[in-house]
């Protein structure tokens, strides 16, 4: 069963620095990689998608690695603003027969102070 | 677009009452899902659909049922709800297999409060 782990549960930065959130995963045979973002009440936005081909996704500022050999991936942020205070939450895909299924971590609550 | 609409947004229920959580996408996504949130749980999957006619158990379907009788509806029922169903449920949809670029849309979820 893949087991996907988000350290740390709470990220505290101020504005303008750079961060690196972390994920996990314990199955190294995934079909993708997803990085989302959830704001209070609402639902999850599809930030970045990684194929389990690609290295590394680019949207923005934000820039999602694959490690599939050491099951890690990495979201990293750039230029951090009070606006992408949230919580990010990856979720990783298990290669099999028929639809496949996300397994997600439990998600980094970011907090950018101005 | 109005992507995927999930209805009610809130609702209270007493104990043993029934009651059914819609969904419906506009995105003719051939793949379709329910996920529960609680606090320290994460996202855990309930039942999906890979098209009109067909659903699967996910992780935790106790409680649950689920019909796909068109692309664009995936009703969730409660059959006699319990203060343990309690949670925030998020619909989402991707396109299928064939076409499937991985991209999971959700929607604003339905917030549930059984006493």
């Amino acid at each position: 069963k893949q087991e996907v782990t988000q350290i740390p549960a709470a990220l505290s930065v101020p504005e303008g620095e750079n961060l690196v959130l972390n994920c996990s995963f314990t199955d190294s045979a995934i079909y993708n990689l997803q990085w989302f973002r959830q704001d209070p009440g609402k639902g999850l936005t599809s930030l970045l998608l990684i194929q389990s081909s690609q290295r590394e996704q680019t949207s923005g500022r934000l820039n999602a690695s694959l490690d599939k050999s050491s099951g890690r991936s990495t979201l990293y942020i750039a230029a951090s603003q009070p606006g992408d205070s949230a919580t990010y939450l990856c979720a990783a895909s298990l290669v099999g027969a028929g639809s496949y299924q996300l397994t997600f971590g439990k998600g980094t609550k970011l907090s950018v102070i101005p | 677009n109005a992507g995927v609409t999930q209805t009610p947004k809130f609702q209270v229920l007493k104990t043993g009452q029934s009651m059914t959580l819609q969904c419906a996408q506009d995105m003719n996504h051939e793949y379709m899902s329910w996920y529960r949130q609680d606090p320290g749980m994460g996202l855990r999957l309930i039942h999906y659909s890979v098209g009109a006619g067909i659903t699967d158990q996910g992780e935790v379907p106790n409680g649950y049922n689920v019909s796909r009788s068109t692309t664009e509806d995936f009703p969730l029922r409660l059959l006699s709800a319990a203060p343990s169903q309690t949670s925030v449920y998020f619909c989402a949809s991707r396109w299928g297999q064939r076409r499937n670029t991985g991209e999971l849309f959700f929607g604003e979820g339905s917030r549930l409060t059984v006493l």
